[in-house]
């Protein structure tokens, strides 16, 4: 079974705060995303990286940057957090089919 | 603008009935199709692939492609409460497993 795990479930972060986003994958694959959900918005895309080092910008990358050091791990940076980036952020891998983390939500005070 | 199109809900099913569940899509080149189940405070579970015209049964579900028409469609029998969530269809772009989500459909299985 693929396994996708991210660092917090529940975050809370005042304004200005950096703010890092920790995502894990067990299954070597090569694609990996991040996203935001929010009510009536829908899955947006932020960011995806398809080998390590690489990256792209999705949807919506304003106010945020990514790092991919090792294939299995995939980091969202807040460079300073604001009340706009409270949300649900979402953290997939895939190999032909997505595969999500069990998300974190957080907000931004 | 490549667009994924659901009906927002909520759909309302008695129990044991079938739910049927719609989505449209924008790009005739898309080649690839998803359902995913998300539960309330949850992330997205995928269901089901599909990739070729015509019905894909798994267990209850069954997925239904039509690339003529753009149209793609999960079908839920037998619903049962536990079914309750939000469901959303996605469809490949671009490469790299790119692919977009309809914004989803709440289903409701009435006891």
């Amino acid at each position: 079974d693929v396994k996708v795990t991210q660092s917090s479930r529940y975050l809370v972060k005042r304004t200005g705060e950096k703010v890092f986003l920790e995502c894990v994958q067990d299954m070597d694959h090569e694609n990996m995303f991040w996203y935001r959900q929010d009510p009536g918005l829908g899955l947006r895309l932020i960011y995806f990286s398809y080998d390590v080092k690489m990256k792209e910008k999705g949807d919506i990358p304003e106010g945020y940057s990514v790092s991919r050091e090792k294939k299995e791990r995939f980091s969202l940076i807040l460079e300073s957090a604001s009340t706009n980036q409270t949300s649900m952020y979402l953290c997939a891998s895939s190999l032909d089919t997505q595969y999500f983390g069990p998300g974190t939500r957080l907000t931004v005070l | 603008q490549k667009e994924v199109e659901q009906n927002s809900g909520p759909l309302s099913v008695p129990e044991g009935a079938i739910a049927s569940l719609n989505c449209t899509y924008s790009d005739r080149g898309s080649q690839s199709f998803f359902w995913y189940r998300q539960y309330s405070g949850k992330s997205p579970e995928l269901i089901m692939s599909i990739y070729s015209n015509g019905d894909k049964e798994d267990g209850r579900f069954t997925a239904q492609l039509n690339k003529a028409s753009q149209y793609v469609s999960l079908l839920i029998r037998d619903s049962q409460p536990s079914d309750s969530a939000t469901y959303l269809c996605a469809v490949n772009w671009g490469r790299d497993d790119k692919i977009i989500f309809g914004k989803g459909t709440r289903l409701h299985i009435l006891p």
